[in-house]
């Protein structure tokens, strides 16, 4: 167990709609991060924060995607509108020290 | 543009045998490697990591090994069980010497550990 509730484990959504991705991590970690998952391209970072601040979002795809974090045991990302090409599974994971990082189970998003 | 690859997408082994997994990269910037698991419906594992300033760190099973002039590594388990069977991500962090907690992982390998 990582420490890190991912809801929903699995969503399936029509192209144009509006996508939401839950992540609760443990408390007591400086670091967030969430990463998309696709056969292609493999395990992508999207955005990091530390302490509740976005850090690094350069690997976020479009403006379509954005994340928050409003305290440090919860964080979203969302979709608007989500695309077929969004399908992927989604993962967030927390790091408190520098060598390691905690995943939780992923969302698999299907976009029809 | 894959700063870290995986260029075998399976491997298949036999029990008992040794399985080498290979991570090649391209930032020369990189300082930090590591080895993550994944089972299938789970999100991937810490496995184990090593430090540019070495070569090579053994924990039990596995040792990876680091090539920096040639910019490659290596997971090496053995022996090989059955349960070893995942996708292995190689990852890469720096500079920071770690303490950079952007990972670039590769696409990641199959590993097929048959009886």
């Amino acid at each position: 167990d990582a420490g890190v509730i991912q809801s929903p484990r699995h969503e399936v959504t029509e192209m144009g709609q509006e996508v939401t991705l839950r992540c609760k991590p443990i408390s007591g970690h400086d670091y967030l991060f969430w990463y998309r998952q696709t056969m292609m391209r493999g395990l992508e970072l999207l955005i990091y924060f530390n302490n509740n601040v976005p850090i690094d979002d350069s690997g976020m795809p479009e403006d379509r995607f954005s994340a928050k974090m409003p305290n440090a045991s919860f964080s979203t990302l969302k979709i608007q509108p989500s695309e077929p090409r969004d399908s992927a599974v989604y993962f967030c994971s927390w790091g408190r020290s520098y060598n390691e990082q905690f995943f939780g189970p992923g969302t698999r998003l299907t976009v029809l | 543009d894959q700063q870290v690859k995986q260029n075998s997408p399976s491997l298949s082994v036999q029990e008992g045998r040794i399985s080498i997994l290979n991570c090649d990269y391209t930032n020369s910037m990189f300082d930090y490697f590591l080895w993550y698991k994944k089972y299938p419906a789970e999100g991937p594992t810490f496995l184990i990591s090593i430090s540019s300033i070495k070569d090579k760190n053994e924990d039990g099973r596995f040792t990876v090994f680091l090539n920096k002039s040639a910019k490659h590594l290596s997971l090496h388990i053995v022996p090989s069980q059955p349960g070893d069977s995942a996708v292995y991500f190689c990852a890469a962090s720096g500079p920071g010497g770690g303490s950079n907690y952007k990972l670039t992982f590769g696409k990641g390998t199959l590993l097929t550990v048959n009886p």
